[in-house]
């Protein structure tokens, strides 16, 4: 009973080191997302996959990557991290049904990766 | 980017005591409304998610209504009790993205 996974749960780097963020879901979801979370900010959508093979910029997109390897993971990249980018990161997967006129979802969310950036 | 603003920003309350927050989107283009409870150390959990005009919904002691004409949501808490204390998150979305409010946190006082 996994849900969505998220590693590292804490990680701390220098200004202009590179890392990966991973997020795993194991609920066969279609559409995974990559969320900030900074202090009287709430949740910032940086990137966002609908589906396997595609993926869009958020709001807040500059200094990231993102790939969807697969149907379950959905990574984030900081090619050369910034101070600016200390903050809690979120994975979340998305659970949908219904037709067009009712439709019932709902996100999943990982436990969150902690990342300073020095 | 939709601006979704909530109120108040934090609220303590007597336990036994009922309240409610506000959560106010842009009301064109409206898809769905989505209410999240988030403990502290944990990840936000969903508590509903609502589509139409004049949506209530229930979840034993917490409910929630929803007038997408005007653009906003109000989340009730009846009675609240310690367990209840938290942050109550809104997000609206237009289908695939979820814009989110900055949160009520409710601390429940025994």
């Amino acid at each position: 009973n996994a849900g969505v996974t998220q590693t590292p749960k804490f990680q701390v780097l220098k200004t202009g080191q590179s890392m990966t963020l991973q997020c795993a879901q194991d609920m066969n979801h279609n559409s995974m997302y990559w969320y900030r979370q900074d202090p009287g900010m709430g949740l910032r959508l940086i990137y966002y996959s609908a589906s396997e093979g595609t993926t869009d910029k958020g709001e807040v997109p500059n200094g990231y990557n993102v790939s969807r390897l697969n149907k379950r993971e959905f990574s984030l990249r900081l090619e050369s991290a910034a101070p600016s980018q200390t903050s809690v990161y979120f994975c979340a997967s998305k659970w949908a049904t219904g037709t067009a006129l009712a439709t019932n979802e709902k996100l999943f969310f990982g436990s969150g990766t902690q990342l300073s950036v020095l | 980017i939709l601006n979704v603003e909530q109120s108040p920003q934090s609220l303590h309350v007597q336990e036994g005591d009922s309240t409610n927050f506000t959560c106010s989107f842009p009301s064109s283009n409206f898809y769905a409304l989505h209410w999240y409870r988030w403990e502290t150390a944990k990840s936000p959990e969903a508590l509903f998610v609502m589509t139409l005009n004049g949506d209530e919904k229930k979840k034993g002691r917490i409910s929630a209504t929803l007038n997408t004409k005007e653009g906003y949501s109000y989340l009730y808490i009846k009675g609240s009790q310690p367990e209840d204390s938290a942050t109550y998150l809104c997000a609206h979305t237009t289908g695939n993205q979820f814009y989110f409010g900055t949160g009520t946190s409710l601390t429940v006082i025994p």
